[in-house]
């Protein structure tokens, strides 16, 4: 089965540029978040979706970060415009029946702002 | 916020020993998730725990639901190589809100 797709795994760009993240849950989760993962902060949630509908944003760090989910299949996560302090790893993860419930993770983009 | 509490933060042991690590939290939790994030890749679950007092099983791990429901453990027995990596443990927030996670554990195994 395949499990939660994130890309791409890496990205090396130049501060104030827009970056955009990927993500596909798995078949049948109804919820999806990301999150992002630094050795300072640990894992910080972002952003989760139900529905495809945006529940919770109060992780994401300021207005330069948006996400999207068109779709049941399909999640963004947009950095515009990007700066160093934004470089870490983004995880997308899904789960399904509750917010409580455990959630599966794809294997993160590591992001490099120069 | 509510936090979890893990110990030891880091672990350097010999091949073929046994590993105890635990999660502790001021707050009931309901569920306690353990996860384990090889380097370069997302966290993988391990175990989940859904009663207190539960021990469930995993190969050669082994988790249990502490009974004042604050903290739960996890045990690695006969660790490999492989077993290298950072284990975290989870819970959701306020009884099925968003889950939060401890800091981590992190595994070093000396062949």
């Amino acid at each position: 089965d395949a499990g939660v797709i994130q890309s791409p795994r890496h990205e090396v760009t130049e501060m104030g540029q827009e970056v955009t993240l990927r993500c596909k849950p798995i078949s049948g989760h109804d919820y999806l978040f990301w999150y992002r993962q630094t050795m300072m902060r640990g894992l910080e949630l972002l952003i989760y979706f139900n529905n495809n509908v945006p529940i919770d944003d109060s992780g994401m760090p300021e207005d330069r970060f948006s996400a999207k989910m068109p779709n049941a299949s399909f999640s963004t996560l947009k950095i515009q415009p990007s700066e160093p302090r934004d470089s870490a790893v983004y995880f997308c993860a899904s789960s399904f029946g509750g917010l409580g419930q455990p959630q599966h993770f794809g294997d993160g983009t590591r992001l490099s702002i120069l | 916020g509510q936090q979890l509490n893990q110990s030891p933060q880091s672990m350097f042991i010999q091949e073929g020993e046994d590993v105890s690590m635990n999660c502790t939290s001021s707050s009931i939790f309901n569920t306690w998730l353990w996860y384990k994030q090889d380097p370069g890749e997302g966290p993988v679950l391990l175990i989940a725990l859904y009663k207190a007092g539960e021990l469930t099983s995993n190969g050669r791990l082994t988790a249990q639901f502490g009974i004042t429901r604050k903290d739960s453990f996890l045990n690695i027995s006969a660790s490999i190589p492989s077993d290298v990596g950072i284990y975290f443990c989870a819970g959701p927030y306020n009884q099925g809100g968003k889950l939060i996670f401890g800091q981590g554990t992190e595994l070093s195994v000396k062949p």
